[in-house]
């Protein structure tokens, strides 16, 4: 159990041009979900967190206007990267934590595949 | 922001050999876990500890906290050659949202 899917896992893009990349929760309620973004032999940056129902929260130095967030169930995110350019190729990551609450919970979530992102 | 840094930044042993990995962090926690990634894909949790453990075991995993020096240990023992990876620790804080912050990563390399 606990499947997060991104669809798609490889894209390319001409500069200029709008990518969405999808996550979903295969089996499982997802009320939040995360994007994270990876380059080339480096770590994971959160990008922002994405609460169903509401707005997302970006982590600062993320422009909100360039990679739009949509979490409009609770099964599926969105990230939309707007006017892509070649600095924008990364390879981009969702992550999805079970439902439950409290300050005790395991905050053990689940990864999706990736997407890796070539702009043009 | 980056909460963790690991080292070794890489490591390479032969099948067979413990591999150990080390990560410190910076703030307050609620709990750590570490991450597997193989190159190019998402990641795989490993294991999770809690602030109040001290030791963690799992199969050929074992991992260590010690919260009063902010560090925590992975050690892999009698390595394989399918365990190449890069390894992240993540730690989520007290009083913050349940979002990861990742530490830089240990890439491990398991010749046979």
């Amino acid at each position: 159990g606990a499947v997060v899917s991104q669809h798609p896992s490889r894209v390319i893009c001409k500069s200029g041009t709008s990518v969405k990349i999808e996550c979903r929760s295969l089996d499982f309620q997802a009320t939040t979900m995360f994007w994270y973004r990876q380059f080339p032999k480096k770590s994971l940056m959160l990008m922002a967190t994405s609460n169903e129902g509401s707005k997302a929260t970006y982590e600062q130095g993320v422009e909100k206007d360039k990679f739009l967030i949509n979490h409009a169930s609770l099964t599926l995110s969105t990230l939309t990267v707007t006017s892509a350019h070649p600095e924008d190729s990364s390879f981009y990551i969702c992550s999805a934590r079970l439902p439950g609450g409290g300050v005790l919970t395991s905050y053990e979530q689940y990864f999706g595949p990736g997407t890796r992102l070539t702009v043009t | 922001s980056q909460q963790g840094e690991e080292d070794p930044q890489a490591l390479s042993i032969q099948e067979g050999e413990n591999a150990t990995m080390n990560c410190s962090y910076k703030t307050s926690i609620n709990n750590l876990q570490w991450y597997r990634q193989n190159s190019g894909r998402g990641l795989v949790h490993l294991i999770l500890i809690r602030s109040n453990e001290r030791e963690k075991h799992s199969g050929r995993l074992r991992v260590t906290l010690d919260t009063s020096k902010k560090s925590s240990s992975l050690l892999i023992t009698a390595s394989r050659a399918a365990d190449t990876a890069s390894y992240f620790c993540a730690t989520v804080a007290n009083q913050a949202g349940t979002a990861l912050i990742f530490g830089k990563g240990t890439t491990l390399s398991v010749s046979s």
